[in-house]
């Protein structure tokens, strides 16, 4: 079985600090996604990576970051954090190659004070 | 521009009666779409996917329906049961976008006792 693992569950930070959240994979996947989820908006694509330190915006990147060092983690950074980035941050991994599904962690539910 | 549509937030059901859930694209350059099952504070769980040269898939008590022409994919659960009671997220997959997603919004299934 695949396994995504989020550091999280839960995180409250303070408007303006850096914060990292990261995302571990275990099933040697080409791909890693970063995506939030809000009420109402579904799933939205912040950033995407289909190789060790490549990185593409997906369809919301602004005000995050990410790294991809090594395959099987994938780090989503807010450079200075708002409360319009209070969230449920999921990540996701998947095979590659096209018409593979992509798997998710269990996300980490942000609040921004 | 919403992509995928789910037009029905929510869905309330009889146990033992058929669930239909909806969904309706645009982009004529999908090509493969899935569906997956999110309960609350845990990550979406893949479920079922459907290749655009198909026009039904099936997994146990889960069919999935793809109606090329009106752009519509539907996902039938019979017998439904009380552990279906979820979020239902419709996505798709373009044609060469490497396992990108695009989700719609999400349908809250309700199976009542």
């Amino acid at each position: 079985d695949v396994k995504v693992t989020q550091s999280s569950r839960y995180l409250v930070k303070r408007t303006g600090e850096k914060v990292f959240l990261e995302c571990v994979q275990d099933m040697d996947h080409e791909n890693m996604f970063w995506y939030r989820q809000d009420p109402g908006l579904g799933l939205r694509l912040i950033y995407f990576s289909y190789d060790v330190k490549m990185k593409e915006k997906g369809d919301i990147p602004e005000g995050y970051s990410v790294s991809r060092e090594k395959k099987e983690r994938f780090s989503l950074i807010l450079e200075s954090a708002s409360t319009n980035q209070t969230s449920m941050y999921l990540c996701a991994s998947s095979e590659g190659g096209g018409n593979q599904p992509q798997h998710f962690g269990d996300g980490t539910r942000l609040s921004i004070l | 521009d919403q992509q995928v549509k789910q037009n029905s937030p929510s869905l309330s059901v009889q146990e033992g009666r058929i669930s239909i859930l909806n969904c309706d694209y645009t982009n004529s350059m999908f090509d493969y779409f899935l569906w997956y099952k999110k309960y609350p504070a845990e990550g979406p769980t893949f479920l079922i996917s459907i290749s655009s040269i198909k026009d039904k898939n099936e997994d146990g008590r889960f069919t999935v329906f793809l109606n090329k022409s009106a752009k519509h994919l539907s996902l039938h659960i019979v017998p439904s049961q009380p552990g279906d009671s979820a979020v239902y997220f419709c996505a798709a997959e373009e044609e060469s976008s490497g396992d990108k997603l695009t989700f719609g919004t999400g349908t809250r299934l309700a199976v009542r006792p």
